[in-house]
């Protein structure tokens, strides 16, 4: 079935260093994708997403790219904040019967330090 | 502003009792899902609704119960045949249940088994 394998955590880093947290994906077809984030205590926000096979995601400074031959949707930034401590969730939708729902992955903590 | 309203932020439940709690938007938006999110997990769906008077199970609904009797309204109760209920909950909505919709989430509810 549809799932998503998401990079595990927890992921430090220094103010300024470039983030990458690895996202792979299996399903049937080209399904959209998200990023999801989570900072301490609130729900969930999307933070960006990609609609088809090649399209470039991009919000906040964060991108990702929806890349078919390898399954994956990595998530990078160049240059992280201390504000960016939160936890991300890489998500796709379910392909078959019920519609509208995410599969997500387990969630990486990403800490910065000033 | 729009948005989804959960309440309470934080519960405190004894054994034996059920509970329940409350998801209430303002989106206009048909789909609404229940997830349970453990520590060091990801989402977990629980129910979810597609339209009013309509709800399906999700793959941890036992234990849980749903209505739908209003578009804006869908809450969760925690029977006390869930044997391990303490998690954040979050309800989330999207316009209609398409896969390349956005998900809108709720800040979460927690809850704790006393």
């Amino acid at each position: 079935g549809d799932s998503v394998t998401q990079m595990e955590g927890p992921v430090t880093l220094s103010e300024e260093a470039f983030l990458t947290i690895n996202c792979t994906y299996t399903a049937t077809g080209y399904p959209s994708l998200f990023w999801y984030v989570q900072y301490p205590g609130e729900g969930l926000q999307l933070l960006l997403k990609a609609t088809k096979a090649d399209d470039k995601g991009s919000n906040k400074g964060f991108e990702a790219t929806y890349r078919k031959e390898t399954t994956s949707f990595h998530l990078e930034k160049g240059s992280v904040q201390v504000s960016d401590s939160a936890v991300y969730f890489c998500a796709l939708p379910d392909g078959g019967s019920t519609l509208g729902r995410l599969y997500f992955g387990r969630g990486t903590q990403l800490t910065v330090w000033p | 502003d729009g948005g989804i309203t959960q309440s309470p932020k934080y519960l405190f439940r004894k054994e034996g009792q059920n509970v329940t709690l409350s998801c209430e938007q303002n989106l206009n938006h048909d789909a609404m899902y229940w997830y349970r999110q453990d520590p060091g997990q990801g989402l977990r769906l629980i129910y979810y609704s597609q339209i009013v008077n309509d709800f399906q199970k999700g793959d941890i609904a036992e234990g849980y119960s749903v209505s739908r009797e209003k578009k804006e309204s869908f809450p969760l109760t925690v029977t006390s045949a869930q044997k391990n209920p303490t998690a954040f909950y979050l309800c989330a909505s999207s316009i209609d249940p398409d896969p390349t919709d956005t998900i809108y989430f709720g800040e979460g509810s927690w809850l704790t088994v006393v």
